[in-house]
Parts: C-alpha cells; sequence; structure tokens
C-alpha cells in the first residue's frame, strides 16, 4: 500500500520562531499534497493544496505568508510556520494524492506543534 | 463535494456489528463515497470508498442506497480498537480528484 511518512510527530517551539514539518510519500509519486490543520475536538480543516512544481493553492482565511509550502519533489512537500505564535498551536496532517490514482488520498500520521 | 451528514456519536459493543450511517442527499453521479476513520491523535485512515454498487473490503462493507442518497459503513465485529471518529465523504474521484472535505463525522465508541 501507499505510504506517507510525516516528520516530526510533535514539536515545540518557542514564539517567533519558524517550524518546518515534512511530508514525504515514501512508495509512491504524489502529485499533489494537501494540508490540514486540527484544533482540539474539531474536524480536519484543508489549509492548502500543492502540486509538484507549483505554487500552492490557500484555502480562504489561511495566511499564504505564514504558511509556506514548497513541493519542490514527487515524494516530498513542506510546511513551515513562520513567526509562530500560541494560537497557531495545532495538529498538522499532510496528505498526499498518488499520482496512478491507484491508492487515492493517503494521510500522513500529523504533527503535534505547541508554541510557547 | 457533496454535504454528508452523520450522527454525531454511536455505540457499539464489541464482537457486534458497528452500522454507521450517512446522508448525502446531494450527491452527484460522479462522486463517490468515501470513508476514513480517525483514532485519537493520529492522521485518518482510509477505510473504503464506493460509486454505487456495496463494495466489501477486508476492513467493512459500504452499503450504498440505490439512489444514492444515503449509505451504511458496516463493521462485521467491532472490536476496542475501532473506537475512533469515522468521515463519510462525497468526492468526485476516478480521473477527477479533488480535495477532501472533513464534515464533524461519527465518535464511534466501542465497549467490552
Amino acid at each position: 500500500g501507499a505510504v506517507v511518512s510525516q516528520h516530526p510527530s510533535w514539536v515545540i517551539c518557542k514564539s517567533g520562531t519558524s517550524v518546518k514539518i515534512e511530508c514525504r510519500s515514501l512508495d509512491f509519486q504524489a502529485t499533489t499534497m494537501f494540508w490540514y490543520r486540527q484544533f482540539p475536538k474539531q474536524s480536519l480543516m484543508l489549509m492548502a493544496t500543492s502540486n509538484e512544481g507549483s505554487k500552492a493553492t490557500y484555502e480562504q482565511g489561511v495566511e499564504k505568508d505564514k504558511f509556506l509550502i514548497n513541493h519542490a519533489s514527487l515524494t516530498l512537500s513542506t510546511l513551515t510556520v513562520t513567526s509562530a505564535h500560541p494560537e497557531d498551536s495545532s495538529f498538522y496532517i499532510c496528505s498526499a494524492l498518488e499520482g496512478a490514482l491507484v491508492y487515492g488520498y493517503t494521510f500522513g500520521s500529523g504533527t503535534r506543534l505547541t508554541v510557547v | 463535494d457533496a454535504k454528508t451528514t452523520q450522527p454525531p456519536s454511536m455505540d457499539c459493543a464489541e464482537g457486534r456489528a458497528a452500522n454507521l450511517p450517512c446522508n448525502h442527499s446531494t450527491i452527484s453521479g460522479n462522486e463517490y463515497v468515501y470513508w476514513y476513520r480517525q483514532i485519537h491523535s493520529q492522521g485518518p485512515q482510509y477505510i473504503i470508498h464506493g460509486l454505487k454498487n456495496n463494495e466489501t473490503n477486508e476492513m467493512a462493507s459500504l452499503i450504498i442506497t440505490e439512489d444514492r442518497k444515503s449509505s451504511t459503513l458496516i463493521l462485521p465485529h467491532a472490536t476496542l480498537r475501532d473506537t475512533a471518529v469515522y468521515y463519510c465523504i462525497a468526492n468526485a474521484g476516478g480521473t477527477s480528484y479533488g480535495k477532501l472535505t472533513f464534515g464533524q463525522g461519527t465518535i464511534l465508541t466501542v465497549h467490552p
């Protein structure tokens, strides 16, 4: 099956610093990757969609200058939370769409970000 | 994506079948019904998906009504490890995959 590795699984950072989260498709090429955010007791909220080699498309209300997404290869996408603040503390989850459409959407295990 | 409606919570006894309903009355002809589940503090896990016909795999069965306005996910022999939030999503899969939009889902609690 398709596997998506997300790293780190948790991170604590100081307010004002930046944090990078990596999402890798291990055994397939991901033409499209999605980034979600989930607050406690809430559902997943889509933040942005990224296609390899092009700029990400952000959902309404998501600050593109704060949440930088890079999808430089067919197996790697990164989300950088810049100048993090406590309100950015959340569970971030990536999803990769396998290009051959055999496995469909596969999700990473998520990253718990805590900004102190 | 068509809007889906699920009960907020359900209980099930261990070893019994868990039947999770989902309404998707505005689903369009090219939209599949996907089911995912999320165990606490993990990423969603794919369960099953279907378009018109009933589907079965090693995890579950998916029953879709003839008019496609509703569906039921069946976990035939629920275990404590099946306790999770279950999401039903309508999405145009196939050759026109779009983004998955998650609703509130159903919290399934399996008890001994």
